[in-house]
């Protein structure tokens, strides 16, 4: 029993196109997030919603594009990939959005970008 | 203190020793400090959450106390074992953001 899921784990494209990563939470949180892991092995906040409306957005180039279409799912669109998009996209939902709540962190999509 | 610090980086411990490492955190507007462990390959996972000042938390062989005035806190392992072996992160929630900020943890190995 998943709580939190990534699709597809891992994600091979060539720069230019357009890809998705999906994900879905079964916890019933209702905050979600997604964070990407750079080369120093650094977390970094890149979006959250809640219930389904987009909360923090983190200087994040345009060409990525969240979708919430309810509050179980979050997916990642990226727009034409460059090879700095590259790494480990985390994805995490918490019970709420204020407060000392505990994330949960699906297991990761590694995305290489040729 | 304006960023989520840790140290050391990295750790090497023999079976059976007992380690610490810390965590410093900006003091303003704090909100809660939470510890993951990130065992290679996995998800982080939550270890513990921490919001009061001088609290100490504990998970069977592991511990953190918490000092939110001066910004730090502390994880204890004891008698560490090999399947120990991980990065431990810290992260901070200040004001009412949802949003977690992370240090860069740190990596543990235990050997034999």
């Amino acid at each position: 029993d998943t709580a939190v899921s990534q699709t597809p784990k891992y994600l091979v494209t060539q720069m230019g196109n357009d890809k998705s990563i999906k994900c879905e939470q079964n916890l019933g949180h209702d905050t979600m997030y997604w964070y990407k892991q750079d080369s120093k092995k650094f977390l970094k906040i890149m979006f959250s919603y809640n219930n389904k409306e987009l909360i923090i957005n983190e200087t994040v180039p345009n060409r990525f594009s969240p979708k919430s279409p309810d509050k179980a799912h979050l997916n990642l669109h990226i727009n034409s990939l460059e090879l700095g998009d590259s790494a480990v996209y985390f994805c995490a939902s918490s019970p709420r959005l204020a407060g000392g709540g505990t994330q949960y962190f699906g297991p990761g999509t590694r995305l290489t970008v040729l | 203190i304006l960023n989520v610090e840790q140290s050391p980086q990295s750790l090497h411990v023999q079976e059976g020793d007992s380690t610490n490492f810390t965590c410093s955190f900006p003091s303003s507007n704090f909100y809660a400090l939470h510890w993951y462990r990130w065992e290679t390959a996995k998800s982080p996972e939550a270890l513990f959450v921490m919001t009061l000042n001088g609290d100490e938390k504990k998970k069977g062989r592991i511990s953190a106390t918490l000092n939110t005035k001066e910004g730090y806190s502390y994880l204890y392992i004891k008698g560490s074992q090999p399947e120990d072996s991980a990065t431990y992160l810290c992260a901070s929630h200040t004001g009412t953001a949802s949003k977690l900020t992370f240090g860069t943890g740190t990596r543990l190995q235990v050997t034999l």
